[in-house]
């Protein structure tokens, strides 16, 4: 199976901040990487596809890139609305698998 | 607009089984790939099954093969998910997916419904 690891497990930041949170495959995914956000007792909601394809409707501060087996998702400016828990997704095999999540908390 | 609707949890004892049920509307639920995604409480998320627009191709994770089992009514647009053999470690909220294409993304998710298993 496809490990995805994230890091920082936690990011502590302010509003405005620019944040960048990494996604690491164990093996190459490429672009087969997706990008969900969840707010506490939500469900996730999907963010980017195809490593840095933008969902409908997702604002543009939202940006993501890489390849390979090393991905990135940056938030520009961070906004009030922005403070959840995010996840990388591999979608690259018959098997799914998530990266243990990235806490963005207010500072 | 997407809706995805889980029913049919609830508190089970070890060993025991429940049916978990979604029902889909707003899209052509025969066109689309389904599947199930769970979440034990406070962790993070975890692909459990998914299914062809017909049901002819099932995929499950190991740790749920030989136990649970993943169909769909398309007359009636329903997915359903069949737990057995519950263990403790099946605690979570599952939530219904609609699959985007023929690979694994997950563009619609449900509200999910809660199995909670223990004695």
């Amino acid at each position: 199976d496809i490990q995805m690891t994230q890091s920082p497990s936690t990011l502590s930041a302010s509003v405005g901040d620019r944040v960048t949170i990494t996604c690491r495959a164990s093996q190459s995914i490429s672009p087969w990487l997706a990008w969900y956000q969840q707010k506490p007792g939500k469900a996730p909601r999907l963010l980017i596809h195809k490593a840095s394809t933008l969902q409908s409707g997702v604002p543009s501060r939202f940006a993501a890139s890489g390849s390979g087996t090393e991905f990135t998702l940056t938030i520009s400016s961070l906004q009030a609305d922005d403070f959840a828990t995010y996840y990388c997704q591999q979608y690259s095999s018959s098997s799914a698998t998530f990266g243990q999540g990235t806490k963005v908390e207010i500072k | 607009e997407v809706h995805l609707v889980e029913s049919g949890g609830g508190l089970v004892q070890p060993g025991g089984s429940l049916r978990l049920s979604c029902a889909a509307s707003g899209f052509t639920f025969s066109g689309f790939w389904m599947g199930w995604v769970r979440q034990a409480p406070g962790k993070g998320l975890e692909w459990v099954a998914s299914m062809k627009l017909d049901g002819g191709d099932k995929y499950y994770v190991d740790s749920v093969k030989g136990r649970f089992t993943i169909s769909r009514d398309n007359a009636n647009n329903l997915l359903h998910l069949e737990v057995n053999s519950l263990r403790v470690e099946d605690t979570a909220v599952y939530y219904c997916v609609r699959v985007r294409g023929i690979v694994l993304l997950f563009d619609y998710w449900g509200q999910g419904t809660l199995v909670t298993v223990s004695s």
